[in-house]
């Protein structure tokens, strides 16, 4: 078992749908990143989570620790939304563990 | 302020041979980590450094080397090639608390 899940593997949306996308961990963190990647493959951190809730823009990202769980909503989803949003973990040490990402596509 | 900066862009090696990826970190950042991505998959960590010392290594074997400079840049090592070696190379730079991390845009390495 990962250590990492995330849910959906592959998101397909219409504009304007408001989207949530999961992540749950089984080891002790000390926090937790939402990360973009588009082709091509560069990365941008979206948030970094050690609990409760941050928002910005149309992202908002939220944390439970005791249940060790992650969501990412976006909220009036867009076409240029479309890449693959990547949980990863902190775990104690500063060893970044990464799920497999959702693949998100969201059509116009 | 430029962000953080990876050499080559794209790199094609023949199996057995040996490569050299670099990266140049954020200005102030003195910790920098190394990520594998193969295709289809979320990147796997390999190593951090921090002030030029190792402070983490990844499951992979010792083929994989690095190592970081004064000037706090670093270069990632990979030996005797192999096809499995191809993939996204990513490196990181953290601030000094090592939670945020600031990704550079990758090398993509192919060995054929």
């Amino acid at each position: 078992k990962n250590e990492v899940e995330q849910s959906p593997q592959n998101l397909t949306a219409q504009e304007g749908e408001f989207i949530t996308i999961n992540c749950s961990y089984s080891v002790g963190i000390s926090a937790l990143h939402w990360l973009q990647q588009h082709p091509g493959g560069g990365i941008v951190s979206l948030f970094m989570l050690s609990s409760g809730k941050k928002k910005h823009g149309r992202l908002i990202a939220t944390i439970n620790i005791q249940e060790k769980h992650s969501s990412l909503h976006i909220t009036a989803s867009h076409p240029r939304d479309s890449a693959v949003y990547i949980c990863a973990v902190m775990e104690y040490g500063n060893k970044l563990v990464f799920g497999a990402g959702t693949i998100l596509r969201v059509k116009s | 302020d430029a962000g953080v900066t990876q050499s080559p862009t794209h790199l094609i090696k023949t199996r057995g041979q040996q490569v050299t990826l670099r990266c140049s970190p954020i200005s102030g950042h003195k910790s920098v980590s190394w990520y594998q991505q193969v295709l289809g998959q979320g990147p796997q960590f390999i190593f951090q450094y921090y002030e030029k010392e190792e402070r983490g290594r990844g499951n992979f074997p010792d083929r994989f080397s690095a190592r970081q400079f004064p000037n706090y840049s670093s270069e990632l090592n990979v030996n005797a090639l192999l096809l499995g070696d191809s993939a996204l190379y990513l490196c990181a730079s953290t601030t000094r608390s090592g939670y945020e991390q600031y990704f550079g845009p990758g090398t993509r390495l192919t060995v054929t």
